[in-house]
């Protein structure tokens, strides 16, 4: 099984700041990787796949870029709306996903 | 647009079986190019990937489940069914049926389950 580990678990951040979140798999999983936003109580939300792509209707402000084993999702200027948690998958070994635990973002 | 309405017992007793329904709109889940899966999230921990069931029905499970999980479809209803037998407090979680390529496109609500008696 590959496992996603997620850095940092927790980033106090203040809106308007740049952010970046780092994603790291136990082996390569080329750029089969994508992330995705949850608000407390809702499904999470795709936001990038294939490592770098932003899915429908996600604002510019979100990008994804690696490939292998690191990857990072940035955002470039925070919004209040961004205070969520996110996770990253890899489906580079399908059938099977995996997720990595999560990264908060919380107010400073 | 594709829409996920689950359906279920919020509350099972140990050893006793979880089902859950998710009620496809918008779309055929006999159909199409994309698959149709089960997710499950604990309190607090990282997403599991449960298994997934083709437009062809044939499945794929989770190896660490996959003995006491059944995923089928009512195609009749357009509707995902998911089985675990034997529960124990372990698999206390959010259930979320979701549409999927590789990547999740659409979740269902989610569906909070505990299991206790």
């Amino acid at each position: 099984e590959i496992v996603m580990t997620q850095s940092p678990a927790t980033l106090s951040v203040s809106p308007g700041e740049r952010v970046t979140l780092s994603c790291r798999a136990s082996q390569s999983v080329s750029i089969s990787l994508a992330w995705y936003q949850q608000k407390p109580g809702q499904a999470p939300r795709l936001l990038i796949y294939g490592a770098s792509t932003r899915a429908t209707d996600i604002p510019a402000r979100f990008s994804g870029s690696g490939s292998g084993t690191d990857f990072t999702l940035t955002i470039s200027s925070l919004q209040s709306e961004d205070f969520a948690v996110y996770y990253c998958q890899q489906y580079y070994d399908w059938p099977m996903y995996t997720f990595g635990q999560g990264a908060k973002l919380e107010i400073k | 647009q594709v829409q996920l309405q689950q359906s279920g017992p919020g509350l099972v007793k140990p050893s006793q079986t979880l089902s859950l329904t998710c009620t496809v709109s918008g779309g055929s889940i006999s159909s199409g190019s994309y698959y149709w899966s089960w997710i499950r999230q604990p309190a607090g921990k990282r997403l599991e990937w449960i298994g997934r069931i083709y437009p062809s029905g044939s499945t794929n499970y989770n190896p660490s489940l996959k003995s006491r999980v059944t995923i089928s479809a009512d195609t009749s209803k357009n509707q995902l069914l998911l089985e675990v037998n034997s529960v124990t407090a372990a698999d206390t979680a959010v259930y979320y049926c979701a549409r999927e390529f590789r990547t999740i496109f659409e979740w269902g609500q989610g569906t909070q389950v505990t299991v206790s008696s």
